[in-house]
């Protein structure tokens, strides 16, 4: 069946570092992919998305690209702030019409000032 | 701003009682998901509506646990009796559609004592 694997966490960056957290996929057709954000004491929030291969999804200084050959859509960002603290989800879109997302285990990042 | 409603936001309870969990989906949403998050499961799908009907709900356990959506605006989480392994965070989320990106609730946290 369709499956995320997200880089194990916590991982820890000082401010205005770059970010990779990296997400591969295992999935048939053409899915969707997305990445949401958690932060402390939240629910999830649609951080990006991309629909189709080669696209990139973008939003607040975060990027991810949409990779057919590689299955996979790393989520980056140049500079982080403390502010990017959170709990990172790689999530897909399921391959037949009534399965819903499809949710990594969560990356949680620590950015320290 | 449209946003999915949750109530209670936290909720303590003995071992035994009855809970109920509401969830006000965004309008014009004919999806809803309920989802449990603890730290060592992560992020659990229980059930999933849609045009109020359930989809799925072999998430769940079958025994104590119930899911409803009386209309289109009110979704509820019905556990009976409670258990102190119930403790979690509970959300809910509303979509478009099954497959698409699904919009989350900030969550009731429960605690059976």
């Amino acid at each position: 069946g369709d499956s995320v694997t997200q880089m194990e966490g916590p991982v820890t960056l000082s401010e205005e570092a770059f970010l990779t957290i990296n997400c591969t996929y295992t999935a048939t057709g053409y899915p969707s992919l997305f990445w949401y954000v958690q932060y402390p004491g939240e629910g999830l929030q649609l951080l990006l998305k991309a629909t189709k291969a080669d696209d990139k999804g973008s939003n607040k200084g975060f990027e991810a690209t949409y990779r057919k050959e590689t299955t996979s859509f790393h989520l980056e960002k140049g500079s982080v702030q403390v502010s990017d603290s959170a709990v990172y989800f790689c999530a897909l879109s399921g391959s037949s019409g009534n399965t819903p997302l499809v949710f990594g285990k969560g990356t949680r990042l620590s950015v320290i000032a | 701003d449209a946003r999915v409603t949750q109530t209670p936001r936290d909720k303590v309870t003995e071992m035994g009682q009855e809970v109920t969990m509401r969830c006000q989906p965004i309008l014009g949403h004919n999806t809803v998901f309920w989802y449990r998050q603890t730290m060592m499961q992560g992020l659990e799908l229980l059930a999933y509506f849609r045009n109020r009907a359930p989809l799925d709900d072999s998430g769940m356990p079958k025994d104590r646990f119930s899911a409803e959506m009386p209309d289109a605006t009110l979704a509820t989480l019905k556990i009976q009796p409670s258990e102190p392994r119930d403790s979690a965070v509970y959300f809910c989320a509303s979509g478009k559609g099954v497959r698409t990106e699904a919009f989350f609730g900030q969550g009731t946290r429960l605690t059976v004592v």
